[in-house]
């Protein structure tokens, strides 16, 4: 079973826009962390926001911030203020509790921006 | 700090050839992973190494061979290249495993099988 889910395959937002992009997760691990990451056309994978799964508030950094809903096993990314180079590939990765400290990634989701 | 780095950028192989792809990082982390990233598609794990000496399997480890001799290398080795290896190879390390201790990332090698 996939245990990050990417909804969107590719999304358009104006230019100082606010856009949300979905990931859903799956796990039984009570103990278990959200990462973001952006990746642009160059290819290099930009760490942007974390959430761990103990955290009382949901997490900003910047004009990132993560909708975490638990109960819903929904750890959605807002980016406010959209801007051109924020056009890129999204992908949120989950790591689960134990030894392994791997990350599971979704398929990702492709931003556009338009001025 | 040069952070993690891989060589090489890009690589074309016949079928059947072998070839090791590098990487290496200068941040002291214990925790080093390789990743496969095929087109429009996340990342999956190949293989991981929690310390020099110790590895272990990830998601798709088929094809693959690691060993981590030292805490900064951690070399992929691809024996009897497949067109089904053709993909972005991508290294990564973290401090730990715990909390929110991102894994930084290799700027990838791009690997073509024909």
């Amino acid at each position: 079973a996939q245990k990050i889910t990417q909804t969107q395959p590719g999304m358009f937002v104006q230019e100082k826009e606010a856009v949300t992009l979905d990931c859903t997760y799956d796990t039984s691990d009570p103990s278990y962390g959200l990462f973001w990451y952006k990746q642009p056309s160059s290819g290099e994978m930009i760490f942007l926001i974390y959430q761990g799964s103990y955290d009382q508030q949901n997490a900003t950094e910047g004009r990132y911030s993560l909708n975490f809903q638990k109960a819903r096993k929904s750890a959605n990314l807002v980016i406010s203020a959209s801007q051109l180079g924020d056009s890129a590939m999204y992908f949120c990765a989950m790591r689960e509790g134990g030894n392994d400290y791997k990350l599971s990634f979704g398929a990702g989701t492709t931003v556009t921006v338009r001025a | 700090n040069a952070g993690v780095t891989q060589t090489p950028k890009f690589r074309i192989l016949k079928i059947g050839q072998s070839m090791t792809l590098q990487c290496a990082q200068d941040m002291n982390h214990n925790y080093m992973y390789w990743y496969r990233q095929d087109p429009g598609m996340g990342l999956k794990l190949i293989y991981y190494s929690v310390g020099a000496g110790i590895t272990d399997k990830g998601e798709v480890p088929n094809g693959y061979n690691v060993s981590r001799s030292t805490t900064e290398d951690f070399p992929l080795r691809l024996e009897l290249a497949a067109p089904s290896q053709t993909s972005v190879y991508f290294c990564a390390s973290s401090y730990s495993g715990q909390g929110g201790h991102e894994q930084y990332f290799g700027p990838g090698t791009r690997l073509t099988v024909t």
